[in-house]
């Protein structure tokens, strides 16, 4: 079945540091999201990217999708302490039999130290 | 603006027990889904529904049952609660019928834990 990996596991950063996390699938995706949990609450969609090659921001977050869309990352400028949390990335089958659903990352937990 | 509501939000239960985990949106979406979430392996699928009448086995169906109750409606049931089975579970609903690319809105999760 399809798998979705994601790493590093743990990040450790100072505030004002740089961020990225990287997501890798087994298989080709028809699309990507991403998620954001915060300490103690529910995910929350941050966004989906489902063209090859493309990349988003919001600003100071940039989301990539990649040319083979088996790959995707998320990369945070100049962390702040809220931005703590665990993200996640969500992939979907390319015209398979995942009918509505999504495999997920197993997360990144970001800490930001101040 | 409720949007997806889990309840209750804690539980202990003892082995062999039984119980029903109820979720409802608000937002009149036709998808909806159970999740389970253990350290290091993020979300996994148990059940879906993909709309109205139907339902579906995700990932790890196993000692689980659901049923979409309404349109807004969508409750998991624990028939023999096993240690196994604890974890925190999230009811998500997503605004279209079967549809891959959409996203998920995510209610509060219950806390569950078998003795």
């Amino acid at each position: 079945g399809q798998q979705v990996m994601q790493i590093p596991q743990y990040q450790h950063v100072q505030e004002g540091e740089d961020f990225t996390t990287y997501c890798n699938s087994s298989t080709t995706l028809s699309n990507i999201q991403w998620y954001k949990q915060r300490p103690g609450g529910h995910p929350v969609f941050l966004i989906q990217l489902v063209k090859s090659g493309e990349v988003k921001k919001q600003k100071r977050l940039t989301f990539q999708f990649g040319e083979a869309k088996k790959n995707s990352s998320l990369h945070i400028t100049a962390t702040q302490t809220t931005d703590v949390g665990t993200y996640f990335c969500a992939g979907s089958n390319a015209g398979g039999t995942s009918y509505g659903k999504l495999t997920f990352g197993q997360g990144t937990i970001l800490t930001v130290h101040p | 603006n409720a949007g997806v509501t889990q309840t209750p939000k804690f539980q202990v239960l003892k082995t062999g027990q039984s119980m029903t985990l109820q979720c409802a949106q608000d937002m009149n979406h036709n998808s909806m889904y159970w999740y389970r979430q253990d350290p290091g392996m993020g979300l996994r699928l148990i059940y879906y529904s993909a709309s109205e009448g139907t339902t579906d086995k995700g990932e790890v169906p196993n000692g689980y049952n659901v049923s979409r109750l309404n349109k807004r409606e969508f409750s998991l049931r624990l028939e023999s609660a096993a240690p196994s089975q604890t974890s925190v579970y999230f009811c998500a609903s997503g605004p279209l019928a079967g549809v891959i690319n959409q996203p998920q809105h995510f209610g509060d999760g219950t806390r569950l834990s078998i003795l």
